[in-house]
């Protein structure tokens, strides 16, 4: 089976950058992706990191390293409509996500 | 945008009706999915589909059935709605030859059981 490990609540300041961190337990996967999520609203695809090192896809950056079963999402110049939900996700399979139980980010003036 | 769609976006229904869970996409996608998602949980994958005619069992037992006729609908089933049934339903298709794990979700449909 998978295990992912994410912090369940994280609070930061607008303009400032957070670290979202993941570790998981797994027998092999492809890749390690995350999605971000409004409250109602529909989970939207952010970065996907197939191979160690570093993804930068604007204000997010996302990290994975093997050896260490983890990865992480960075969101640097915080803005208070980055408020919600990130999960973190393993592709075990072509059709297998696993998903986190998901960090609530919470952007405070 | 993702042009995905579900219907209806909220329904609340009494024990033991029979109710159906629209999910419509525009983007040709063969691989199509539901996730069953509690408030402030993780999702849970229910169903899914490689294609026409094509449906499998997901990671979470489900009393829940799908079909797949077309490529672009990808409806769910309850025959008789209980309680535990509450919850939020999440469509999501992707392409077939995606090697990113990217799913494209739908607004969702929340179910309430009374």
């Amino acid at each position: 089976g998978q295990s992912l490990e994410q912090p369940s609540e994280v609070t930061a300041v607008e303009g400032a950058i957070v670290q979202i961190n993941c570790t998981y337990q797994t027998s092999g996967f492809y890749g390690l992706s995350w999605y971000q999520q409004h409250d109602g609203g529909a989970p939207t695809f952010l970065s996907y990191n197939a191979l160690d090192g570093l993804e930068e896809t604007g204000r997010f950056s996302s990290f994975l390293s093997r050896s260490d079963s983890y990865g992480y999402l960075l969101l640097q110049e915080l803005q208070m409509k980055d408020s919600a939900s990130y999960f973190c996700v393993l592709q075990t399979g072509a059709n297998n996500l696993f998903f986190g139980t998901g960090t609530r980010l919470t952007v405070i003036p | 945008e993702a042009d995905i769609y579900q219907t209806p976006r909220y329904l609340v229904i009494g024990t033991g009706k029979k109710i159906t869970l629209e999910c419509s996409q525009t983007m040709g996608h063969d691989k199509m999915y539901w996730y069953q998602q509690d408030p402030g949980m993780e999702l849970h994958l229910i169903h899914y589909s490689y294609g026409v005619n094509s449906t499998e069992k997901g990671d979470l037992s489900s009393e829940s059935t799908v079909s797949r006729i077309r490529t672009e609908h990808f409806p769910l089933t309850l025959e008789s709605a209980r309680p535990s049934h509450t919850s939020q339903y999440l469509c999501a298709s992707s392409a077939a030859r995606t090697n990113t794990g990217e799913l494209f979700f739908g607004e969702g449909s929340r179910l309430t059981v009374l």
